[in-house]
């Protein structure tokens, strides 16, 4: 079956450690995407990307930061330098970035806490 | 700035009751609309959503949506809900042009109870 997957689905990490969220996408899509969810806040963009080797800040970008080596995988790292890393992160992705009509297909997320 | 608004953070209804969940969108020439739902711990599953022609667009699970481009607003409704309904849903817009990113609501907890 097609879609994307995400592991872990819970991660713990210490103050002052980068850790990685991973993302896997078996739908031939060009797009990537992460977000940051936090409770009655929404969905807020991280990083996206449009095309392999290629990667755009979102609206969150600082403390975070992602590669796009591959087009099915798009990985993202919380640094130490993000001060409030505790959320649920969801990665997504769609067909085309430059299209709005595009339907974002999401992951199933992963929680990170921070101990 | 562009701008979603889901007037609701929660909807407590009873089981067989009608809902509808509201969505308001800062105007533009061209909107692109979805809703999607989230169940607890899940990622988002796109319930519907609007490009262009019919203003009524039908979804799964028996949900439809109406956009109303005078009152910038696509509102989410269901008939007659059941319990396994009860999940976070969430409106968003992409507004074209240039733009291509999506932005979300913040979403609005609907619950129903027996």
């Amino acid at each position: 079956d097609g879609g994307i997957t995400q592991s872990p689905k819970y991660l713990f990490r210490k103050e002052g450690q980068n850790v990685t969220l991973s993302c896997e996408q078996n739908l031939n899509h060009d797009a990537m995407y992460w977000y940051r969810q936090d409770p009655g806040q929404g969905l807020r963009l991280i990083y996206y990307s449009q095309i392999v080797n290629d990667f755009q800040k979102g609206d969150i970008a600082e403390g975070y930061s992602v590669s796009r080596e591959k087009k099915e995988s798009f990985p993202l790292t919380v640094t130490s330098a993000q001060k409030n890393p505790t959320a649920f992160y969801l990665c997504a992705s769609s067909m085309l970035f430059a299209d709005s009509t595009d339907t974002q297909y999401f992951g199933p997320g992963t929680r990170l806490t921070v101990l | 700035a562009q701008s979603v608004t889901q007037l609701d953070s929660q909807v407590p209804v009873f089981e067989e009751a009608p809902v509808e969940l509201r969505c308001n969108y800062s105007s533009s020439v061209s909107v692109y609309l979805f809703w999607y739902v989230q169940y607890p711990n899940q990622g988002l599953q796109l319930l519907l959503k609007y490009l262009s022609g019919s203003t009524l667009v039908k979804g799964i699970n028996g949900f439809e949506a109406e956009f109303n481009k005078s009152q910038t607003s696509f509102h989410l409704r269901k008939p007659s809900v059941h319990i396994s309904d009860t999940a976070e849903y969430f409106c968003a817009v992409s507004w074209g042009g240039s733009n291509y990113k999506l932005t979300f609501g913040k979403g609005t907890l609907l619950t129903v109870n027996p």
